[in-house]
């Protein structure tokens, strides 16, 4: 079974306006992270936010939060007032913290936003 | 600090020919880590080190791959008998002991013709 899921292989978003990329993952570790990233064309993965299992708010970096829902096991990403500059891939990962010594992320297959002026 | 390098960031070769690529970490992590991400798709894990061992490798990782840390500083990441199902971007990363700080390099884009 896909650990992390993204639904929406690809989004558009008029310039201004707040858009939600979805992720869904699947765990039965209780302690786990989750992360979501950037990647424009030029392929550098840029880190975003991160939300632990056992934070008890809702991650927020500038424009970005994240939407955790933990029974729902989803951590949808919001970027509000897009900018052009957002137009890129965006991936969510999770890291199990049990039975994963070596911290590895688990990526989703990706959501190409692009942003409309 | 400049940030992970990898080099080259492309490399085209013929299918048969060996290559080897560069990864320079932040020089205070401890952790790197190789990923694999093809056209379209997330990135999958490779193989990672702490400091100069290898301590995981995935399914990924055929017997024509090969990856080292000497010293514990940068990494080497070599294919080779390159196959077209080999192309790809590889991509680095490090991190320090329960950081979540994951810095990504830029990647080194490989095309197998």
């Amino acid at each position: 079974a896909q650990k992390i899921t993204q639904t929406q292989p690809g989004m558009f978003v008029q310039e201004k306006e707040a858009v939600t990329l979805d992720c869904t993952y699947d765990t039965s570790d209780p302690s786990y992270g989750l992360f979501w990233y950037k990647q424009p064309s030029s392929g550098e993965m840029i880190f975003l936010i991160y939300q632990g299992s056992y934070d008890q708010q809702n991650a927020t970096e500038g424009r970005y939060s994240l939407n955790f829902q933990k029974a729902r096991k989803s951590a949808n990403l919001v970027i509000s007032a897009s900018q052009l500059g957002d137009s890129a891939m965006y991936f969510c990962a999770m890291r199990e913290h049990n039975n994963n010594a070596g911290n590895m992320l688990t990526f989703g297959g990706g959501t190409r936003l692009m942003v409309k002026p | 600090d400049t940030g992970v390098s990898q080099d080259p960031r492309h490399k085209i070769t013929k299918r048969g020919q060996n290559v080897t690529f560069r990864c320079d970490p932040i020089s205070e992590h401890n952790r790197l880590y190789w990923y694999r991400q093809t056209l379209g798709q997330g990135p999958e894990f490779l193989t990672y080190f702490q400091n100069e061992a290898q301590l995981e490798k995935s399914r990924l990782l055929s017997d024509r791959f090969s990856a080292e840390r000497p010293k514990g500083s940068f990494s080497t990441l070599e294919i080779q008998r390159t196959e077209q199902g080999d192309s790809a971007m590889y991509l680095c990363a490090s991190t320090i002991d329960r950081g979540y700080g994951y810095t990504f390099g830029s990647g080194t884009r490989l095309t197998v013709v």
